[in-house]
Order: C-alpha cells, then sequence, then structure tokens
C-alpha cells in the first residue's frame, strides 16, 4: 500500500462545477500537506500549502485538511477550462526532507 | 532569476551511454531536490541538497546515478549506463519552508 492514496481520476466536469480532489495518507507524521497542480509536459506548480487541520482559501480554491482522518481535499468553485490539468496531492513529514506524492488526478473543464 | 531552470529539456540517448543533467535554482533557495517522474505517476524522491551537502539520497536510486551540487548553486544529475527504466520526466525543484516546492520544467529523458 502506498503512503499517499489519490483518487485516480480523470474526471470530467463542465465549466462552472465545483470540483473535489482528494488524497489519503497513511502516516500520522505527515504535517505539511500541499497541491500542486501540472500541466503537460511541464513541472508541477505550487497551488495550496498548509500545515494544520480545517480549511485554507485562496481564490477559487480551498484546501481541506482532516488529520484525524488522514484525508486531504482540494476543492474547485467556478472551474474554468484553464483548470484543466492532473493535480497532485503532496505531503511531507515535520522534519523529513522528502515529501511524498500521489500519483495525480487528472481533471478536464469542458466549455 | 525568477524560477527553476533546467537543462536540457528533452534528452535522447542509446542504452548504455551516460547522461548529466543540470539544474540551477532559485539562487535565495538553500535546498535543492531532484525527483523523477514516469507517465501516469507522481514525482518520486531520488535526492536532495542543503547548499552543498547532499543529505538524503532514495533507496531506489541505484549506484548508476550521482548528484552534485558544488558550492551550493548549480546541481547536476548523472546517470552511467543508462538503460531503458531510466527514461522518465526528471524534475528539480527549489525548496523554502514557507513556500513549498518551486519546479523546475525537467528534463525528460528517453533512452532508446
Amino acid at each position: 500500500q502506498k503512503e499517499v492514496e489519490q483518487d485516480p481520476g480523470p474526471l470530467s466536469v463542465p465549466e462552472g462545477a465545483i470540483v473535489s480532489l482528494n488524497c489519503t495518507y497513511s502516516n500520522s507524521a505527515f504535517q505539511y500537506f500541499m497541491w500542486y497542480r501540472q500541466y503537460s509536459r511541464k513541472g508541477p506548480e505550487l497551488l495550496m500549502y498548509t500545515y494544520s487541520s480545517g480549511n485554507k482559501e485562496d481564490g477559487r480554491f480551498t484546501a481541506q485538511v482532516d488529520k484525524s482522518s488522514k484525508y486531504i481535499s482540494l476543492f474547485i468553485r467556478d472551474s474554468q477550462p484553464s483548470d484543466s490539468a492532473t493535480y497532485l496531492c503532496a505531503i511531507r513529514e515535520t522534519n523529513a526532507g522528502k515529501s511524498t506524492f500521489g500519483d495525480g488526478t487528472t481533471l478536464t473543464v469542458k466549455p | 532569476d525568477t524560477g527553476v531552470s533546467q537543462n536540457p529539456r528533452h534528452k535522447i540517448t542509446k542504452r548504455g551511454q551516460n547522461v548529466t543533467f543540470r539544474c540551477d535554482p532559485i539562487s535565495e533557495h538553500n535546498r535543492l531536490y531532484w525527483y523523477r517522474q514516469t507517465l501516469g505517476q507522481g514525482p518520486e524522491f531520488l535526492t536532495y541538497f542543503q547548499n552543498e551537502a547532499q543529505l538524503e539520497k532514495s533507496r531506489l536510486l541505484s549506484d548508476r546515478f550521482s548528484a552534485e551540487r558544488p558550492k551550493g548553486s548549480f546541481s547536476t544529475l548523472e546517470i552511467q549506463r543508462t538503460e531503458q527504466g531510466d527514461s522518465a520526466m526528471y524534475l528539480c525543484a527549489s525548496f523554502v519552508q514557507i513556500y513549498g516546492y518551486t519546479f523546475g520544467s525537467g528534463t525528460r529523458l528517453t533512452v532508446v
């Protein structure tokens, strides 16, 4: 079993829909939680970075962390065709150098 | 310097050849990471540096792989005697605790 499991997708939604992307993790030592967006043939781009349970909002994006359930989510409101990409969750222990990434969920937003 | 630069963008090599990739990180970021990503998978950790010191290396990394970061500036990743299984995107990232990773666009390696 992988340390980080991500809903595999692919996910296809109409423009304007609310999108929910989810990851679960097994190691309770994980304390830092990140979401990245990756366009085809590009490096991942940081969207959200949080280290506490609860919600963090940035524009149309909301990151949600539930440490008791070891579950993290990214919500995208009013989705746009430009949001079409692969979304990666990444999780890190407090004192660890490396992060562990999920395998990504590919999202397509149709006009 | 506003981003992480990786060169070359794409490398095609014959099996058994050696290849070297270069990464120029964001200058004020003292941590530098190398990750590898294959199609349909998330980035997989290879190694990282704090300034010029290599602090961790993945157990999955064979001894054909070596990385350096002389003087804590740019970094190079070398793969010796390449195999077809080495074909992947090699990603370099700067890291700052409060900002997370800033990735480069990667070097896509194709071993034929």
